[in-house]
């Protein structure tokens, strides 16, 4: 248990409506991301964060933001909630102790629905 | 976009049947390969981080193998159990040069079903 948690665990939200979903962890971990499951393409990678305040995107960032202002705290926001980004989002981080190709740690995933 | 593809997609065994799976990267910029098992209604776990050409990892009856050179890794599970059912996922770190941040490019997985 690398002490991840995600909130809220399941949310259901109107097309259009902005959406916070939290990835909170306790190690003080410098590398955390934001993936969502995607049936046929396993798990795909939204934005990631290298330390306070850094943060860049990955594979599929488009409408989708993320902030990082304390190292324990990755959020990932969904300006303008679409249909397309119903999905289960999970967190990770990576227990580098400086080796960043470490295996990585996944939160328990947050179940969303955009109707 | 980085291409990672897994084979096969779905695998059905009984109970003490041996299986594997394949995991095939890019060859090029090659910095790690992971392996995950990911249980219904749980998150992905690590099993292996492999990282030179040759490694093989091993983990009770499950065991991997790389080939950075021609770009794959092989999965291999002895004696199933109904307990092994899950996904596998493979995950490729790479990259053109300087620091790759850990980022993982996920393969489509391989769902096992071990039938008792």
């Amino acid at each position: 248990d690398a002490g991840i948690t995600q909130s809220p665990r399941h949310k259901v939200t109107e097309t259009g409506t902005p959406v916070t979903l939290r990835c909170h962890q306790t190690e003080n971990h410098r590398y955390m991301y934001w993936y969502r499951q995607d049936p046929g393409h396993g798990l795909r990678l939204i934005h990631y964060s290298y330390g306070v305040k850094d943060t860049d995107k990955g594979e599929v960032s488009d409408g989708y933001s993320v902030s990082r202002s304390k190292t324990e705290d990755f959020l990932l926001t969904l300006e303008s909630a679409t249909s397309s980004q119903t999905s289960v989002y999970f967190c990770a981080i990576s227990a580098s102790g400086g080796n960043i190709y470490n295996e990585q740690f996944f939160g328990p995933g947050t179940r969303l629905t955009v109707l | 976009i980085l291409n990672v593809e897994q084979s096969p997609q779905s695998l059905h065994v009984q109970e003490g049947d041996s299986t594997n799976f394949t995991c095939s990267f890019p060859s090029s910029n090659f910095y790690a390969l992971h392996w995950y098992r990911w249980e219904t209604a749980k998150s992905p776990e690590a099993l292996f981080v492999m990282t030179l050409n040759g490694d093989e990892k091993k983990k009770g009856r499950i065991s991997a193998t790389l080939n950075t050179k021609e770009g794959y890794s092989y999965l291999y599970i002895k004696g199933s159990q109904p307990e092994d059912s899950a996904t596998y996922l493979c995950a490729f770190i790479g990259g053109a040069g300087g620091t790759s941040y850990g980022k993982l490019t996920f393969g489509q997985g391989t769902i096992l079903t071990v039938h008792p």
